[in-house]
């Protein structure tokens, strides 16, 4: 069976620093991976999706960016936080060819983080 | 572009009463939907979705949806709510290509009363 793992699932740090989320998933291969973050009391927002190794699609223009260095590996990062980054970032893999129809998101637990 | 909306922020109900969760959408083309249920501070789990055919889908967990084109919506019912149903419902329209971006509501926050 398929799973994904984040980390770290909290995390604090403060305005300026550098940020690193990781994402992996086991159990298949060459999956959609996409990065979701949900601000406090609203819906989720993607951010980024991968449909393959060094492919990365940027939703929206922000502080942050992504990597997919393997094929299961999705990476969040930051060069500089600002207190607006805070929020619950959320890694979702799909399937890269459905059955039918769109593709059903599986997510990870997520990841907390506070900048103060 | 899609669009998700779920005019119910909060919603408060008994335990052992009927559950309506309201959904709308906007998509230009035939729709994906999907609702979700996240308990606090986890990932989210998909409880149905609907790509095709009976408009009436069946989820885990006892919950059920149906969708009506005429109206765009695609509301969330479960006849009889448990305790354990507290969490926050979030509905999802997809798109259907290779990436499969799926387009979120705000959510609708349950609290289920003893």
């Amino acid at each position: 069976s398929q799973t994904i793992h984040q980390w770290p699932a909290t995390l604090v740090q403060p305005v300026g620093s550098p940020l690193s989320l990781e994402c992996t998933v086991e159990g298949t291969s060459n999956p959609n991976l996409y990065w979701y973050r949900q601000a406090a009391g609203r819906g989720l927002q993607l951010l980024f999706y991968s449909v393959g190794i060094g492919q990365i699609s940027s939703e929206v223009p922000q502080n942050l960016s992504a990597s997919r260095p393997q094929d299961r590996q999705f990476i969040l990062s930051s060069k500089k936080l600002l207190l607006s980054d805070s929020g619950f970032y959320l890694c979702a893999w799909s399937r890269d060819r459905p059955t039918s129809g769109a593709n059903v998101l599986t997510f990870g637990a997520g990841s907390r983080l506070t900048v103060l | 572009a899609q669009s998700v909306t779920q005019p119910d922020i909060h919603i408060t109900v008994s335990e052992g009463a009927s559950l309506e969760l309201r959904c709308n959408y906007s998509y230009g083309a035939t729709p994906y939907l999907f609702w979700y249920v996240q308990s606090p501070g986890q990932g989210l789990q998909l409880l149905l979705k609907y790509f095709s055919g009976d408009t009436l889908v069946q989820g885990i967990k006892g919950f059920e949806a149906e969708f009506k084109r005429s109206q765009s919506s695609f509301n969330l019912r479960k006849p009889s709510v448990h305790w354990s149903d507290a969490a926050e419902y979030f509905c999802a329209v997809g798109v259907n290509t290779n990436a499969g971006k799926s387009t979120f509501g705000d959510g609708t926050t349950l609290t289920v009363k003893p």
